[in-house]
């Protein structure tokens, strides 16, 4: 079993949807948890972060996190174009010295 | 804040020879810096972790001594890739973290080994 597991996709939403990107992670252990985003040919880039349960909120996008069904999702309000990219989960272990364990990710394309 | 950059952003050179790499974090003190590789259309992999002033920790399956990895301070690491071969064409990103966990990633090096 993997540790980080996302669905590849793709997914794909029309322009000004809902997308909604999940993750499940097999380590009760896992402390942090990480959403990136990868432009093609690019480094990915910080979107958000969690550490506790519940919902997290940054502008368009909302991080969820259920420790007890050992899941962490990304929702992408008002999607956009500009959004369409592979987005990566990762989430780190107690004592691992801060490495990032990381899903595959998941391709995301919004259509105008 | 939390900005990362790496320099070269693209490299071209002859199979045989050395290429260094650098990474900074520009704003803030970077307590650990990582190295990864990503080859095209697949996920990152982590080569090695590097701790400020001390020895890198390398993956399974990395090799150390064509890897070499120095974080001689708290903003700068490097990675240099000795005697390139054209299988070490990739996509070389480094990442810094100040803490706790977040890591904050360079816009990457392309390096192409000819």
């Amino acid at each position: 079993q993997k540790e980080v597991e996302q669905n590849s996709g793709p997914l794909s939403v029309p322009e000004g949807a809902i997308a909604s990107l999940n993750c499940t992670y097999s380590d009760r252990g896992s402390q942090s948890f990480f959403w990136y985003r990868q432009y093609s040919g690019k480094s990915p880039e910080l979107i958000m972060f969690i550490y506790s349960n519940g919902d997290k909120e940054d502008g368009r996008f909302t991080a969820q996190l259920n420790k007890a069904s050992q899941y962490v999702s990304l929702l992408i309000r008002d999607s956009q174009p500009s959004d369409s990219a592979t987005y990566l989960c990762a989430v780190t272990l107690a004592g691992n010295n801060r490495k990032l364990i990381w899903g595959l990710g998941t391709s995301l394309a919004v259509n105008p | 804040g939390a900005v990362v950059s790496q320099h070269p952003s693209r490299v071209i050179c002859k199979s045989g020879t050395s290429v260094k790499i650098e990474c900074r974090s520009l704003d803030f003190q970077a307590t650990t810096m990582f190295w990864y590789r990503q080859f095209p259309k697949q996920s990152l992999m982590l080569m090695a972790t590097s701790n400020e002033g001390s020895k890198a920790t390398y993956e399974q399956g990395v090799e150390k001594d064509k890897f070499l990895i120095n974080h001689a301070s708290l903003t700068l690491s490097t990675l240099t890739v000795t005697s390139a071969h054209p299988e070490d064409s990739s996509f070389y990103i480094c990442s810094a973290s100040g803490g706790p966990d977040t890591q904050y990633f360079g816009p990457g090096t392309r390096l192409t080994v000819l």
